[in-house]
């Protein structure tokens, strides 16, 4: 099946620093998502973005659909950007469900 | 308010018994969604369903069961055969993709524990 990396791993900033996250998958997509996981657990939607690139005040993404990766830019940090970043991606011909990556874990420290 | 809500927030289950999660959507999403999420781990598929009545198996199905009696809800049961139940559970909804369009919305999870 379609494999889903993200880096890195584990990210720590200065409050106010950017930060770029990376998703690599190995097939054709039909959906790509971009999570933000609270310390409570909520997923919570930052960009649908199969292809092209978006924009959400300090967040933006952008997708490669034809080099098979995504790009998530965080600038000016705060401290509640922390959490787990995740990417998931549908693959193309399979049906809609999400396979997702192991996620960046980001700390914005004061 | 539109939304997604998932009950009990916290579940505790002796060993051998079977546990029902609940998950409700008032989104009028066709479809539906079980995952399950270990600790430093990303989400993995469990069940999902397109439309009533229906469902099909994801990639971790076994010691799990479903219903998909209305559109509003899909309940997850948790069976005794089910071998590390501890988790956190999320369920999430989407449109039927038309035209590709099919984001997927996530409630706010159960955490169950096995004790």
């Amino acid at each position: 099946g379609i494999q889903v990396e993200q880096s890195p791993p584990d990210l720590i900033l200065q409050e106010g620093a950017n930060s770029t996250l990376r998703c690599n998958f190995s097939d054709s997509v039909n959906n790509l998502q971009w999570f933000h996981q609270n310390p409570w657990g909520q997923l919570i939607n930052l960009f649908y973005i199969p292809s092209g690139t978006k924009q959400n005040g300090r967040l933006s993404a952008t997708t490669v659909a034809t080099e098979r990766y995504s790009l998530l830019y965080i600038s000016s940090s705060q401290t509640t950007d922390s959490g787990v970043y995740f990417c998931a991606v549908a693959p193309q011909g399979g049906s809609e469900k999400l396979v997702f990556g192991k996620g960046t874990k980001l700390t914005v420290n004061p | 308010d539109g939304g997604i809500t998932q009950s009990p927030k916290y579940l505790f289950r002796k060993e051998g018994q079977n546990v029902t999660l609940s998950c409700e959507q008032n989104l009028n999403h066709d479809a539906m969604y079980w995952y399950r999420q270990d600790p430093g781990q990303g989400l993995r598929l469990i069940y999902y369903s397109q439309i009533v009545n229906d469902f099909q198996k994801g990639d971790i199905a076994e010691g799990y069961s479903v219903s998909r009696e209305k559109k509003e809800s899909f309940p997850l049961t948790v069976t005794s055969a089910q071998k590390n139940p501890t988790a956190f559970y999320l369920c999430a909804s989407s449109m039927v993709p038309r035209g590709g369009l099919n984001e997927q919305f996530f409630g706010p999870g159960t955490r169950l524990t096995v004790l």
